[in-house]
């Protein structure tokens, strides 16, 4: 079975600066998907942003970046220019690669972010 | 587009008494759709998968007769918490994936429900 290992159950940030959020993940097969998902106060889920298992090269959106490290089965994520909106749970998560049928997501246990002033 | 929706929102019920929860795509076809329930500063904890017209798969420890499933159309799915106690009071959440094969392996969530039995 795959796990998802978050190990940061806090972090806090100085608006404008930089934080990384660290996930480890546990797995046989070759190809997957890996995300980051933020849950705000309102608890609504958004996804941040994907990686598939195949890319080497690491996905981007605006500000948010991850360094995928297949081998080490790392999968960080970097917030630049942090802002207060930005303070929320979030999660990684990772689903296995489907030929068909959606497949579930495991979620890492969360990391808090703070983003001070 | 993608946007799913859960009614109600917020729910206080008798201990007892069943509770209906649905969950819907608005703007999409979801073949598939899942079932979360989170507790407070924890993670979501998967309850079970549902396609359109066939029975859901559940996770192991999920009382099946206690949280019934059905998705019946691909559209809509619901979640029924059967004979409700203090402990099935928590935060659920839906998610679907889309029937279009460019995004299937998208999944949409739903603004969660949350359910507290008195």
């Amino acid at each position: 079975a795959q796990t998802v290992t978050q190990s940061q159950p806090e972090m806090s940030v100085q608006e404008a600066e930089t934080v990384t959020l660290s996930c480890t993940y546990d797995t046989s097969e070759s190809d997957y998907y890996l995300f980051w998902y933020k849950q705000p106060p309102s608890r609504q889920m958004i996804l941040v942003i994907r990686q598939e298992a195949y890319k080497q090269q690491n996905a981007t959106e605006n500000r948010f970046s991850v360094n995928f490290q297949k081998a080490a089965k790392s999968f960080s994520l970097k917030i630049s220019d942090s802002q207060l909106g930005d303070a929320a749970m979030y999660f990684c998560a990772y689903r296995r690669w489907d030929t068909g049928t959606a497949s579930k997501l495991t979620f890492g246990t969360g990391t808090r972010l703070q983003v001070t002033l | 587009g993608a946007v799913v929706s859960q009614h109600p929102s917020r729910v206080i019920c008798k201990s007892g008494t069943s509770v209906k929860i649905e969950c819907r795509s608005l703007d999409f076809q979801a073949t598939t759709m899942f079932w979360y329930r989170q507790f407070p500063k924890k993670s979501l904890m998967l309850m079970a998968t549902s396609n359109e017209g066939s029975k859901a798969t559940y996770e192991q420890g999920v009382e099946k007769d206690k949280f019934l499933i059905n998705h019946a159309s691909l559209t809509l799915s619901t979640l029924t918490v059967t004979s409700a106690h203090p402990e099935d009071s928590s935060f659920y959440i839906c998610s679907a994936s889309p029937k279009l094969a460019e995004i299937y392996n998208e999944q949409f969530f739903g603004p969660g429900t949350r359910l507290t039995v008195l």
